[in-house]
């Protein structure tokens, strides 16, 4: 069965140091990787995706995240953050085995950027 | 930049009474989708719809649910007989064709009383 694992609950890091939110995954085939943002009472927001390529994928905000087949990882990173960031943030998977393209979602990571 | 669209924003509901959430898709898109988060916990697929017709459901979707797009633009959300465990926030999401990427609304939370 296809799935992702957010290890963290919460990652608290200091305004401009960089950040790392994980996401591991398990899947059938080739991974297709996603991650999204949800801010409070907002919907999810595309941040960016991997499918084939480069193992640095670039997106929205300043944020990037590195694509790593033999640790089965995928995570999100940003060189400085901003207390802007602080956000609920989503790692999903494609479901490859189904034919529609649903996603499979991990539990979350809450980032908190701290002044 | 066109973007999905839901409403209401929040709904309250007795339980046992019937539900419609509403969807706007991104107008050229072909896939759609919701969604279900239960406060404090991950997203969880329901239902996928293509060419007028449900083309996958999870275990969650019963009988109770049902999904339409009655016209041209809405795509909508369903529920019959509400319960105590609907209460969630419903996200509804399309895509287009040649693309994996789904694009998401800003939710409806529903309460069941």
């Amino acid at each position: 069965a296809q799935s992702v694992a957010q290890p963290e609950d919460q990652v608290n890091v200091a305004e401009g140091n960089p950040l790392t939110v994980k996401c591991t995954y398990s899947v059938s085939g080739n991974p297709y990787l996603f991650w999204y943002v949800q801010y409070p009472n907002r919907g999810l927001q595309f941040l960016l995706k991997y499918i084939t390529g480069d193992n640095l994928v670039k997106g929205s905000y300043g944020f990037e995240a590195e694509f790593n087949k033999s640790q089965t990882s995928f995570h999100l990173k940003k060189p400085s953050a901003l207390v802007s960031d602080s956000a609920l943030y989503f790692c999903a998977v494609r479901d490859g085995a189904s034919g529609t393209y649903k996603y499979i979602f991990g539990t979350g990571t809450r980032l908190k950027v701290l002044a | 930049e066109p973007e999905v669209t839901q409403t209401p924003s929040h709904q309250v509901t007795q339980m046992g009474q019937e539900v419609i959430l509403r969807c706007v898709p991104i107008s050229n898109h072909l896939y759609f989708y919701w969604y279900r988060q239960i406060l404090g916990q991950k997203v969880e697929f329901l239902v996928s719809f293509y060419n007028n017709e449900i083309s996958e459901k999870s275990e969650i979707f019963d009988d109770q649910f049902s999904v339409e797009r009655p016209d041209g633009s809405n795509f909508t959300l369903k529920i019959r007989s509400t319960k105590l465990e609907d209460s969630a926030m419903y996200f509804c999401a399309s895509r287009g064709g040649q693309t994996d990427t789904q694009y998401f609304g800003p939710g409806t939370r529903l309460t069941v009383l």
